[in-house]
């Protein structure tokens, strides 16, 4: 079956420092990944994404590549700020159109 | 574009009350999720439509909660009886761009609150 599976959190970090957050996923075939954000008191957004095996999906500082070997989806980014606190959810699109989601990592920066 | 419209923001009924949600998704998307965000946990979908052809409700307590989407466009999820447990966020997303890499688009949900 179809399954997404991240770290467990929440995430504190102090302004400026890396962030990882790790991203695991069982599949039938060769999904699509993502990961979205929902800040608080928002609805879910796409902040990246990645189609194939290899790529590299980037938005807002924020990066992710695709591992087939691995079957993995980590999340970095090399300087956090405040305004990424949110949670961060990684997904996997499936056979007609079905979206797996994982449980969710919070992360909380503080200056 | 307008994005995914959602009403009611807020709700709180008490146990054995019924209550409608609606979701109007973006212009042109053909494919549309209702799921349920329980506190601390991730998404979980309760109906997947196509047009208005129900692509998978397999998670959807059918003996309380029934959706529907008549024309295709906009959508309703109700909920009767409500339980205490189904407090939580429900949330309506759209599918848009090409199949298997498309991007969802979601509303800003409508949290329920049952006391």
């Amino acid at each position: 079956g179809n399954s997404v599976t991240q770290m467990e959190g929440p995430v504190t970090l102090s302004e400026e420092a890396f962030l990882t957050i790790n991203c695991t996923y069982t599949a039938t075939g060769y999904p699509s990944l993502f990961w979205y954000v929902q800040y608080p008191g928002e609805g879910l957004q796409l902040l990246l994404k990645a189609t194939k095996a290899d790529d590299k999906g980037s938005n807002k500082g924020f990066e992710a590549t695709y591992r087939k070997e691995t079957t993995s989806f980590h999340l970095e980014k090399g300087s956090v700020q405040v305004s990424d606190s949110a949670v961060y959810f990684c997904a996997l699109i499936a056979t007609g159109n079905q979206f797996y989601f994982g449980t969710g990592t919070s992360l909380t920066v503080i200056p | 574009e307008a994005g995914v419209a959602q009403s009611p923001r807020y709700k709180i009924i008490e146990k054995r009350q019924s209550v409608a949600f609606w979701c109007n998704p973006i212009s042109g998307h053909a494919t549309l999720y209702w799921y349920q965000q329980i506190l601390g946990q991730g998404p979980k979908l309760l109906i997947q439509f196509q047009n208005n052809g129900v692509v998978d409700d397999s998670q959807l307590p059918k003996d309380r909660f029934s959706a529907e989407r008549l024309k295709g466009v906009d959508s309703t999820l109700k909920i009767q009886p409500a339980k205490l447990e189904d407090s939580a966020v429900y949330l309506c997303a759209s599918l848009g761009g090409p199949t298997f890499s498309g991007e969802l688009f979601f509303g800003e949900g409508s949290r329920l609150t049952v006391l």
